[in-house]
């Protein structure tokens, strides 16, 4: 299709255990951005990505986090040790530049046991 | 720290009715956008409004942008069940684009 597809759409694993979450936004997109989603909440941002640079990574919640960007396209969210606290829907949106509309992916469910 | 206030947070109401969902902010946004959200999915955008006083219409949806861009509001004419599901309200900065969400209205709409 031509959205914005990410994987795997539902991730369980045991606290402590490193996650990569993967995002390909729409084709031409040159701005990428993550999300996070708890539970009946809003978004709330991570960092965004113009071409393969993050010149905003103000939403990182810790060093545990981490986002890089290749191609200017495929994006991995990387969450190292993981947290029950980290328990969340991790959502990615595109844009053609920056302060377009976003196009939102369906998001990865994650669930720290 | 940049907020915006969303309500009401819950919304039950009947077939037929009306209602008003609010978003509110200390600060003065570049543009604001509503979207809709249904379980399992990513949010959907429904419009975006620019302009200080500017009105826009998507069929029975009216959402206005407040004067100073500080605030927004998304009204629904006689709600019926297909528009039960999280709406959100985001504001965005001249700074590349990052949205600040609001926490959501959970709108259920009973036949």
């Amino acid at each position: 299709g031509a959205g914005v597809s990410q994987s795997p759409s539902n991730k369980v694993t045991e606290k402590g255990k490193d996650v990569e979450l993967r995002c390909d936004p729409i084709s031409g997109h040159t701005a990428l951005y993550w999300y996070r989603q708890r539970l009946g909440q809003g978004l709330e941002f991570l960092i965004y990505f113009q071409g393969n640079s993050a010149p905003d990574k103000s939403g990182l919640p810790s060093d545990r986090f981490s986002a890089e960007r290749t191609g200017e396209s495929v994006s991995t969210l990387t969450i190292q040790r993981t947290q029950q606290e980290d328990s969340a829907v991790y959502l990615c949106a595109s844009s053609y530049s920056n302060n377009q509309p976003q196009h939102f992916g369906d998001g990865t469910r994650l669930s720290i046991l | 720290t940049q907020l915006l206030e969303q309500s009401p947070q819950f919304l039950s109401i009947q077939e037929g009715e009306n209602l008003t969902v609010y978003c509110n902010s200390s600060s003065v946004f570049s543009s604001l956008q509503w979207y809709r959200q249904e379980p399992g999915e990513g949010p959907v955008l429904l419009v975006t409004v620019v302009t200080g006083g500017e009105v826009k219409k998507l069929k029975r949806l009216t959402f206005q942008f407040g004067d100073a861009r500080k605030d927004s509001s998304l009204h629904i004419t006689a709600a019926q069940p297909g528009d039960t599901g999280l709406y959100l309200c985001a504001g965005a900065y001249n700074q590349g684009g990052k949205l600040i969400f609001g926490q959501g209205t959970e709108l259920s709409v009973k036949p």
